[in-house]
């Protein structure tokens, strides 16, 4: 377990269809990261959050959105579902807003759009 | 943008052999990762390399910081079944996107008992 929590594992959902991630930090991080991973490919950095403040912004979608909340966990909203969203999200975390230790990531949740 | 090159692909090879992988990339960065990514699971922190010139190693995986601070090498020694998975290096360049760590498209290794 590395402390890092991220709910659903696993969700099924059809196309034009909207969804929410959530994810738990590791106790103590202030960081939070979404990073997308589809099959065959590398991960992807979507965006990240510090102290509940956007700080970094990747290659992220117009159709999806986070936040990360006064508890520090964070919520990955995805709308207007494609089927080529269907992909790996993983959820990291880190102390700081550099993250320069590394980052401890989730399981992550398998989102499949049908 | 910033991008990183990882080689092998993908690398099937003999319990007990020797494995070698590596990153590069255009420009330089000030630390180095190297993660391991279990089917089904996140990518997991095995190795962490801050300096130019760094040697690293953590049991039978040593990594190192390239001198030109633009190239990383993972090598596992004596491979066994467990050493499965997918491996991704990182960089992260303190002077660029505020931190986040850019990403190889991973070596995926195969060991054949």
């Amino acid at each position: 377990d590395s402390g890092v929590t991220q709910t659903p594992k696993h969700l099924i959902t059809a196309t034009g269809q909207r969804v929410t991630l959530r994810c738990s930090p590791r106790s103590g991080d202030l960081s939070v990261y979404w990073y997308q991973q589809s099959l065959d490919q590398g991960l992807q950095f979507l965006i990240q959050y510090y102290n509940g403040e956007e700080r970094a912004k990747g290659n992220i979608l117009e159709r999806f959105s986070a936040q990360q909340f006064p508890d520090l966990h964070s919520e990955l909203n995805l709308s207007s579902l494609e089927l080529g969203d269907s992909a790996l999200y993983f959820c990291a975390s880190s102390a700081r807003d550099r993250g320069g230790f590394g980052y401890t990531f989730g399981s992550g949740t398998r989102l499949t759009v049908v | 943008g910033q991008q990183l090159n990882q080689s092998p692909q993908s690398m099937f090879i003999q319990e007990g052999e020797d494995v070698s992988m590596n990153c590069t990339s255009s420009s330089i960065f000030n630390t180095w990762l190297w993660y391991k990514q279990d089917p089904g699971e996140g990518p997991v922190l095995l190795i962490a390399l801050y300096k130019a010139g760094e040697l690293t190693s953590n049991g039978r995986l040593t990594a190192q910081f390239g001198i030109t601070r633009k190239d990383s090498f993972l090598n596992i020694s004596a491979s066994i079944p467990s050493d499965v998975g997918i491996y991704f290096c990182a960089g992260m360049n303190y002077g660029g996107s505020q931190g986040n760590l850019i990403f190889g498209k991973g070596t995926k290794l195969s060991v054949k008992p």
